[in-house]
């Protein structure tokens, strides 16, 4: 079974600062790890994705991501946050063994607050 | 390029009715999920069709079935509504074997009283 822990539901940051929102996963396999964002009444977005090779991985509006693998974990992060960075955050995960089967596992989402 | 479209955006029904969502996948995708999202958790997977067959299952009663046609568009019924059936359902497509992010759809919000 494939999981996902969020363990902060909401993440308050000022303007400016840098912001972390924390994610660790469990899959029995190699896993591919994604970062998704909801704004309100929407579906989700796609931000970035671990598939392999570089640990650091880069994303849409500036955001990026750490691939741990001892620790497991997938961490979102962004040098300088904005007011308009506020929504939930979802980071997922699969099965790189699965083949074609993409069932895709969310975390309970991470609500950020920018505050300006 | 159109991206993923859901129908309807909002419906409502009541306990005990039968209710149909559809779908259609982003441009060049043959694989369609669909998930459930309760208000304040994220989504659930229901289930995902390729080549017109169920491939994988979440933990959802029979009474959540589906169905996706040859032009890769799916529906997803629900029957004999419960209030706790109340959430935004979403439907992701992507393209089957080839390792990448979905995409979603706006979702449809259904509401049972």
């Amino acid at each position: 079974a494939q999981s996902v822990a969020q363990p902060e539901d909401q993440v308050n940051v000022a303007e400016g600062n840098p912001l972390t929102v924390k994610c660790t996963y469990s899959v029995s396999g190699n896993p591919y790890l994604f970062w998704y964002v909801q704004y309100p009444n929407r579906g989700l977005q796609f931000l970035l994705k671990y598939i392999t090779g570089d640990n650091l991985v880069k994303g849409s509006y500036g955001f990026e991501a750490e691939f741990n693998k001892s620790q497991t974990s997938f961490h979102l992060k962004k040098p300088a946050a904005l007011v308009s960075d506020s929504a939930l955050y979802f980071c997922a995960v699969r099965d790189a063994a699965r083949g074609g089967y993409q069932k895709v596992t969310f975390g309970t989402g991470t609500k950020l607050q920018v505050i300006p | 390029d159109a991206g993923v479209t859901q129908s309807p955006t909002h419906l409502i029904k009541t306990r005990g009715q039968q209710v149909t969502l559809r779908c259609s996948p982003k441009s060049g995708h043959d694989t369609v999920s669909w998930y459930q999202q309760a208000l304040g958790q994220g989504p659930q997977f229901i289930f995902q069709y390729y080549e017109e067959e169920e491939r994988q299952r979440g933990n959802f009663p029979d009474r959540f079935s589906g169905h996706q046609f040859p032009n890769y568009s799916s529906e997803l019924n629900v029957n004999a509504l419960l209030l706790g059936d109340s959430a935004l359902y979403l439907c992701a497509s992507s393209r089957w074997g080839i390792t990448g992010e979905l995409f979603f759809g706006e979702g449809s919000r259904l509401t049972v009283l």
